[in-house]
């Protein structure tokens, strides 16, 4: 079945640091990307979708210049926390659309702590 | 606008007994339904869909959910829990290529 590995699962980071958290398609092409984050007990808000060799579209509210999103291949994107702060803090999940599993496998998330 | 409601924040039933969740959704045109289910510090893992067809859809581990139409809605069933299944559930829908929209999830906790 389709896979999606993220990457790292975990990190810590200090305020004012950037994080680069990875997404792998690892047994199918994905043309488009979601980029998720999750606020402890709430539900996934989208923050954008990533199309490869294009720019990424944001979800309103959700600052690009902060959230920088790289989808360079067919079988990768990346999200930077840039200049990250502790607000930041969260659980990033990305997902991929594959046939087999509803249209959309989703990595297995990355939780971030900015300290 | 696409959204999904989710109105129980918890569920909790006992080992053995019937579990239902409950999903109502609410889109312009035709909804493609889903339903996942997260562990903690987990990604979402896929139970199991709806695009066209039966009503009655039958996913993974012995889960299933009804299409019902003129209720907008898409509840979660399975006839007997186990403790295993405690967990956080969302549904979510789409329509054609758009990007999934999730409810706020449930958390299911079934006790022994």
């Amino acid at each position: 079945g389709a896979v999606v590995s993220q990457h790292p699962s975990w990190v810590i980071c200090k305020s004012g640091t950037s994080v680069k958290i990875e997404c792998r398609s690892l047994d199918f092409q994905a043309t488009t990307m979601f980029w998720y984050r999750q606020f402890p007990k709430q539900s996934l808000m989208l923050m954008a979708t990533s199309n490869e060799g294009s720019k990424a579209t944001y979800e309103q509210g959700v600052e690009k210049d902060k959230f920088l999103i790289n989808h360079a291949s067919l079988t990768l994107s990346t999200l930077t926390v840039t200049s990250a702060h502790p607000e930041d803090s969260s659980f990033y999940i990305c997902s991929a659309r594959a046939e087999g599993s509803g249209g959309y496998t989703f990595g297995s998330g990355t939780r971030l702590t900015v300290v | 606008a696409q959204s999904v409601a989710q109105p129980e924040d918890q569920v909790n039933v006992a080992e053995g007994n019937p579990l239902t969740v409950k999903c109502t959704y609410s889109v312009s045109g035709n909804p493609y339904l889903f339903w996942y289910v997260q562990y903690p510090n987990r990604g979402l893992q896929f139970l199991l869909k709806y695009i066209t067809g039966d009503n009655l859809v039958k996913g993974s581990y012995g889960f299933e959910a009804e299409f019902n139409k003129s209720q907008t809605s898409f509840h979660l069933k399975k006839p007997s829990a186990l403790v295993s299944d405690s967990a956080l559930y969302f549904c979510a829908v789409r329509t054609g290529n758009t990007p999934l929209v999730f409810g706020k999830g449930t958390r299911l906790s079934v006790i022994a």
